[in-house]
């Protein structure tokens, strides 16, 4: 597609239950980030994939963040038992290559995730 | 110590006043900086890109001073589009992990 795809763009869901979140990054971008964005706060790192390489996962807060991503492509954020903390906007981006650093991100429009 | 480290204002400016915002960072060995605007709801757009010489792109002008670690922006006669947050960002040696600041938010009235 022309940009960096996420869904659904708003989900609400109640504590304690688990959670997907997708994101479709540009065509041909090989690497895939996720972020978190809490209300008046600046982007947390949670995850990063560069081609085949192992993840860098060094950003997730805890061990109920996990994240794949199927055939260099498409990737999914799976938070599984949700607190109330877990609220904010996730957004994902894409770059073509990780070595252009922060300048060639693209980012999708973000889920806004409520727990309630 | 934050990795990046951003005053978060607001600053409130009319139209067509100067205003700069400035950015230190932690980890001397980080390789490229860059300013992204984030409007209200709005996922971050890439402004520009940061250099130890300095660059501008119209009314925007970028700095980076490596000795201090700290990067600066500086908007001329800013116009009333230019309300957005500014963030921050810096990408460490390898050019892999990307660090945000937590953004300067910036309103220009009329």
């Amino acid at each position: 597609g022309a940009g960096v795809s996420q869904s659904p763009s708003n989900k609400v869901t109640e504590k304690g239950k688990d959670v997907e979140l997708r994101c479709d990054p540009i065509s041909g971008h090989t690497a895939l980030y996720w972020y978190r964005q809490s209300l008046g706060q600046g982007l947390e790192f949670l995850i990063y994939f560069q081609g085949n390489s192992a993840p860098d996962k060094s950003g997730l807060p805890s061990d109920r963040f996990s994240a794949e991503r199927t055939g260099g492509s498409v990737s999914t954020l799976t938070i599984q038992r949700t607190q109330q903390e877990d609220s904010a906007v996730y957004l994902c981006a894409s770059s073509s290559s990780a070595g252009t650093g922060g300048g060639g991100y693209t980012f999708g429009s973000g889920t806004r995730l409520t727990v309630v | 110590r934050k990795e990046v480290e951003q005053d978060p204002g607001p600053f409130n400016v009319p139209e067509g006043a100067t205003v700069a915002f400035n950015c230190t960072y932690s980890n001397s060995a980080s390789q490229s900086f860059f300013w992204y605007r984030q409007d209200c709801r709005k996922e971050p757009k890439l402004l520009m890109s940061v250099y130890s010489s300095g660059n501008e792109d119209g009314r925007f002008t970028a700095q980076l001073n490596r000795a201090s670690q700290y990067i600066s922006l500086l908007i001329r006669d800013s116009k009333l589009s230019d309300s957005a947050t500014y963030l921050c960002v810096v990408t460490e040696a390898g050019g892999f992990k990307t660090i945000f600041g937590a953004g300067t938010r910036l309103f220009v009235k009329a």
